[in-house]
């Protein structure tokens, strides 16, 4: 079974701070891809990083970047410079190559900037 | 708003009742999926169409009846639903079926089952 585990259901920040969203799987593949897709309460999941699992560089997109460490299976998500629009469920998901079109999504952190 | 539309946004229907979920994007894209939004639990793929074939369905009731008759329109037909239905419905838009493309999320359609 390939499962995604978000253990933090919900979380909260204070503007301009910084904050991690952590995320593990399960999986025996060793060619998928890792995302992580923010749901704002308009309800579009909008995609705002991702991982090839062959490299060994961490993705980095503008005050997003990822910790991936593939031995451990861990995709944790780092936010820098916290905005008020970044109040959002944030969902951790992975695709196994050749496995087919379903994306493995977990639960979601729920994530709340205060002022 | 990122190419993907549902409609409508919200829906209320009787058990009994038939209705229909529509989805449409313009993004040139040629794989389109439904997914389902339960509370607490992970997002589940329902149905995927790839060149309007379908080309995955993961056990889903035949109460819910899926159509693609192009590649920019997808609908999900429902009748005689259970209040366990109730969720919010997603569907989505990739290029060519590969998920290491970007998947394109509509904003859903909020399913009430009474």
């Amino acid at each position: 079974a390939q499962t995604v585990t978000q253990s933090q259901p919900e979380m909260s920040v204070q503007e301009a701070e910084t904050v991690t969203l952590s995320c593990t799987y399960d999986t025996s593949e060793s060619n998928y891809y890792l995302f992580w897709y923010k749901q704002p309460p308009s309800r579009q999941m909008i995609l705002v990083i991702r991982q090839e699992a062959y490299k060994q560089q961490n993705a980095t997109e503008n005050r997003f970047s990822v910790n991936f460490q593939k031995a451990a299976k861990s995709f944790s998500l780092k936010i820098s410079d916290s905005q008020l629009g970044d109040t959002a469920m944030y969902f951790c998901a992975f695709w196994v190559i050749g496995s087919g079109y379903a994306l493995n999504f977990g639960k979601g952190t729920s994530l709340l900037v205060t002022p | 708003e990122t190419g993907v539309t549902q409609t409508p946004r919200h829906l209320v229907m009787g058990m009994t009742n038939k209705k229909s979920l529509k989805c449409e994007q313009h993004l040139g894209h040629n794989a389109m999926y439904w997914y389902k939004q339960s509370a607490k639990k992970p997002l589940e793929l329902m149905f995927v169409y790839s060149l309007e074939e379908r080309v995955e369905n993961n056990s889903v009731p035949s109460r819910f009846s899926p159509e693609c008759p192009n590649s920019s329109h997808l609908f999900l037909h429902l009748h005689t639903l259970q209040p366990e239905d109730s969720a919010l419905y997603l569907c989505a838009s990739s290029q060519e079926g590969n998920m290491n493309t970007e998947a394109f999320f509509g904003q859903g359609t909020r399913l009430t089952v009474v």
